[in-house]
């Protein structure tokens, strides 16, 4: 069962901010987003730890609700740069390890 | 420099014929997933591995097959059962162990079937 994200896509001009949600049905030891440009590799953004911690990039910002299996991401004074898919992945955790399974994607578009 | 690499870049697959993917990492992870995508569809887990000689179904394991022999090596086999006409597919690395660390990409190979 993926992850939902939402908006399943967003149209931005420059400097203004967006935020895309994702939410799961299952218990999640930690939250991951990723950005991917048209054509090329997924690029990690950040890692949202159970507990409150956070690993990741220093100006987009992301909160974990763990109670409700649900994480946001914040985009604030978009660049044209912020273009892409953005996915978020929640690791599940069983007994030899964990699995990273992504959401759908949001198509976020940044124009001048 | 240290990264993971796939390839080929593109490759074509006749219909009752069999190819595997390649997918090579240096970073020394423990963990290796194979990847579908599909436009509004995301990034679909077809297989997973934690450690070596060991590895799980993902969602959409139907049609294709999987080894990890070797620590840096993870290829996927796309057999005749796949039907998917077209498919990109990206292999990832992650240290394992340590959860709080990030999943690395490859560049993906595009296969379709001719």
């Amino acid at each position: 069962q993926q992850p939902v994200q939402s908006p399943q896509a967003v149209i931005l001009r420059e400097g203004e901010d967006a935020v895309i949600n994702c939410s799961s049905s299952k218990a999640l030891y930690s939250v991951h987003w990723y950005r991917q440009k048209h054509g090329e590799a997924p690029v990690f953004l950040m890692i949202l730890l159970k507990g409150g911690e956070q690993k990741g990039h220093e100006k987009i910002s992301a909160s974990f609700n763990e109670k409700k299996q649900q994480s946001s991401l914040y985009l604030t004074a978009s660049q044209l740069s912020y273009s892409g898919t953005y996915f978020c992945g929640a690791l599940e955790i069983y007994n030899q390890g964990g699995k990273l399974i992504f959401g759908q994607g949001t198509e976020l578009s940044v124009k001048p | 420099d240290g990264g993971i690499t796939q390839s080929p870049k593109y490759l074509f697959r006749k219909e009752g014929q069999n190819v595997t993917l390649s997918c090579e990492q240096n970073l020394n992870h423990d963990a290796m997933y194979w990847y579908r995508q599909d436009p509004g569809q995301g990034l679909r887990l077809i297989y997973y591995s934690q450690i070596v000689n060991d590895f799980q179904k993902g969602d959409i394991a139907e049609g294709y097959s999987v080894s990890r022999e070797k620590k840096e090596s993870f290829p996927l086999t796309v057999t005749s059962a796949q039907k998917n006409p077209t498919a990109f597919s990206l292999c990832a690395s992650s240290i394992g162990r340590d959860f709080s660390q990030e999943a690395f990409f490859g560049q993906g190979t595009r296969l379709t079937v001719v």
